[in-house]
């Protein structure tokens, strides 16, 4: 078990569905990220929030929504999703992060949500 | 555009053998080098290397950096088979660059 959170485990959804993604860290970390991995591929990084706002969106289609409701939670609401979305959806937690500097933090990892968009 | 190649692909090998995972990069501000370990779920993290030629240990594992060369390696001695997984390495300067990872698969 990893000390970042995330919930469900599992989702199945249709592409007209409106769902979310829950992710949870109490490790007093300032900064929280959104993955996403397809099968024998990397990470790659959809959004990072750094003190609760919004530091860097990848060009992410808006059909994906982040939210930063205080430091210890992240959501990621999801509507109207193609096929091509499925993935496992990893949150990450950091103790900071710098966008200017660009320090660069270990970043811990949640198990992740698999997502599939029937 | 970043850039972070790792090398082998993939590699198998006996219970007892030493591997050694190899990382190269080219990111622009560079500022760590970290390996992570993945197996079904999370990537589980390893190694913040920042400076050169430090070595850093934990128990079988161990890494170093290279700025000048622009590499890092990842060794693992007396390999056992909860090796096997796949080894990232992630390139650090406002975000994690990552390579496309190592599957190792260490044989009783």
């Amino acid at each position: 078990d990893t000390e970042v959170t995330q919930t469900p485990k599992h989702l199945v959804m249709g592409m007209t569905n409106k769902k979310s993604l829950k992710c949870e860290q109490h490790m007093g970390h300032r900064a929280m990220y959104w993955y996403k991995q397809k099968a024998k591929k990397p990470p790659e990084l959809m959004f990072v929030y750094s003190y609760e706002k919004l530091s860097i969106n990848e060009s992410v289609p808006s059909r994906f929504s982040p939210e930063c409701p205080n430091s210890s939670l992240l959501n990621l609401h999801l509507h109207a999703l193609q096929p091509e979305d499925s993935a496992l959806y990893l949150c990450a937690s950091s103790q900071g992060f710098r966008a200017l500097t660009g320090v660069g933090q270990p970043q811990h990892f949640g198990d992740g949500t698999r997502l599939s968009i029937l | 555009e970043d850039k972070v190649v790792q090398s082998p692909l993939s590699l198998v090998v006996h219970e007892g053998d030493t591997v050694t995972l190899n990382c190269s990069y080219e990111v622009t501000n560079f500022r760590s080098l970290l390996w992570y370990k993945q197996e079904k779920k999370a990537p589980t993290f390893l190694f913040m290397l920042t400076s050169s030629g430090i070595e850093k240990k934990s128990g079988r594992l161990s890494s170093i950096l290279d700025k000048k060369e622009l590499f890092s390696i990842l060794n693992i001695t007396a390999t056992q088979t909860g090796d096997s997984a796949i080894y990232l390495c992630a390139g650090a300067n406002s975000k994690l660059t990552f390579g496309k990872g190592i599957t190792l698969s260490v044989r009783p």
